[in-house]
């Protein structure tokens, strides 16, 4: 069965520490994964996206690493802000014929001054 | 660009009443997404349409939701009858190409929709 699952469910850290959101999936064929922010009362906004090939992808301060071996990701926030507070939802597709999503929990971030 | 837009922002209804939720897609944008959310079930694609053409809409629950995209710059999804379940907030996104997974896909703000 596709299933994404996304740890910790919500986490707390002080402004300017950096953390660390982790994404499993068991999605098969495998496409591509995409980590999306989803700032409180608005729509998801993509941050990445990998495919089988890539292992790291930066966009500013956020970086995501991707082991298809393992079949996990991650999402490294450094030097966090006010601004990060938000959730984070792991987003992986399989390769079918119009790319079956699948999407994760989500992950609760809150920075706290 | 103002993006996707959606309308209700908000809408309260009562159980058994038709809901219509409306979108508009980035100008030049060729696929139209519909997502629901849950606190319990999290994002859900109900339907997709490429071209105006309904492409996958495997996630629609049932036959109480029916969706129409009548035109490149215009979407619609209906609930009737409406039920208390059915309260979630509905996303409409957009994409430039067939919809495929690698492409970027830009939400709206969503309609809050609570059925009572």
């Amino acid at each position: 069965k596709n299933q994404v699952e996304q740890s910790p469910q919500s986490l707390i850290i002080l402004e300017g520490k950096n953390c660390t959101l982790q994404c499993n999936y068991t999605v098969s064929p495998f496409s591509n994964l995409r980590w999306y922010k989803q700032d409180t009362g608005r729509g998801p906004v993509s941050l990445t996206i990998m495919t089988f090939s890539e292992n790291t992808k930066s966009n500013g301060r956020y970086t995501a690493t991707l082991d298809a071996d393992t079949k996990q990701s991650s999402l490294h926030i450094t030097a966090s802000q006010l601004s990060d507070s938000a959730s984070y939802i792991c987003v992986v597709s399989a390769r079918t014929s119009y790319d079956k999503v699948i999407f994760g929990p989500g992950t609760s971030l809150s920075v706290i001054p | 660009d103002a993006g996707v837009i959606q309308s209700p922002r908000h809408e309260v209804t009562e159980m058994g009443q038709e809901v219509t939720l409306r979108c508009k897609p980035i100008s030049g944008h060729n696929s139209l997404f519909w997502y629901r959310q849950t606190m319990m079930r999290g994002l859900e694609l109900l339907i997709y349409f490429n071209n105006n053409v309904p492409i996958d809409d495997s996630g629609m629950p049932e036959d109480r939701f029916s969706a129409k995209m009548p035109n490149a710059s215009f979407s619609t999804l209906k609930i009737q009858p409406s039920e208390p379940r059915d309260s979630a907030v509905y996303f409409c996104a957009s994409s430039l190409g067939e919809g495929r997974a690698q492409e970027t896909q830009y939400f709206g703000p969503g309609t809050r929709l609570l059925v009572l």
